[in-house]
């Protein structure tokens, strides 16, 4: 079986522009969550989706939007980039309680 | 709110050396998860345990999970240099319909050659 996949792996943004990041999940997985990882504070949760439904939402501004789409391929945007959403974005899918990752987008904004 | 602590928040050793790391919450879990993370790549999981009391082996790694369901750790016997890593524990409690997942802040061990 496929892992996760994410798209793209690297991107570099400048302060106010929008992006949007792209997650595969393992085939069956219904489950999508999102992480931000910054080195000073570990895995945020930002939020998890499951059949095309938002079930659980972090503590992320609203400028942090997702969604996910009926073949469980989900999306996630962040509009008006600030400096400190540099980070490396990570999603997860799961069929029950364990998460499988997969490797990540790392995005810098100038 | 449930929160998962670890310990130590960073250890350095020398290759060969034994390790145990620690993660503990006051909340119970369902089932408990860890993961090793290296810098630039999502986490990897390496074991999932379910029942209180349980020992898992992989190798070189021995994690065990309390018997109340609230902690558990992870012991590394002759640690080697690919051992470095982040490591990650993560619990699962049961919700009405679904589990829901916290993760712990991690562990960064260093390995030195």
């Amino acid at each position: 079986k496929a892992g996760v996949t994410q798209t793209p792996r690297y991107l570099i943004k400048t302060r106010g522009q929008q992006v949007t990041l792209s997650c595969s999940p393992i085939s069956g997985h219904r489950s999508v969550s999102w992480y931000q990882q910054t080195p000073g504070q570990g895995l945020q949760f930002l939020f998890e989706y499951f059949s095309e439904t938002q079930r659980n939402k972090g503590n992320f501004p609203g400028r942090f939007s997702g969604r996910q789409f009926s073949n469980s391929r989900s999306e996630m945007n962040v509009s008006t980039l600030e400096l400190g959403d540099s980070a490396l974005y990570l999603c997860a899918s799961s069929l029950s309680a364990t998460q499988y990752f997969g490797p990540g987008t790392r995005l810098l904004v100038l | 709110t449930q929160l998962l602590e670890q310990s130590p928040q960073f250890l350095s050793i020398q290759e060969g050396e034994n390790l145990t790391v620690y993660c503990n919450s006051s909340s119970v879990f369902s089932s408990l998860q860890w993961y090793r993370q290296e810098p630039g790549e999502g986490p990897v999981l390496l074991v999932t345990v379910v029942t209180g009391g349980e020992v898992k082996k992989l190798k070189r790694l021995t994690f065990q999970f309390g018997d109340a369901r609230k902690d558990s750790s992870l012991h590394i016997t002759a640690a080697q240099p690919g051992d470095t890593g982040l490591y990650l524990c993560a619990g699962a409690s049961r919700g009405t319909s679904y589990d829901k997942v916290i993760f712990g802040p991690g562990t960064s061990l260093s390995v030195i050659p």
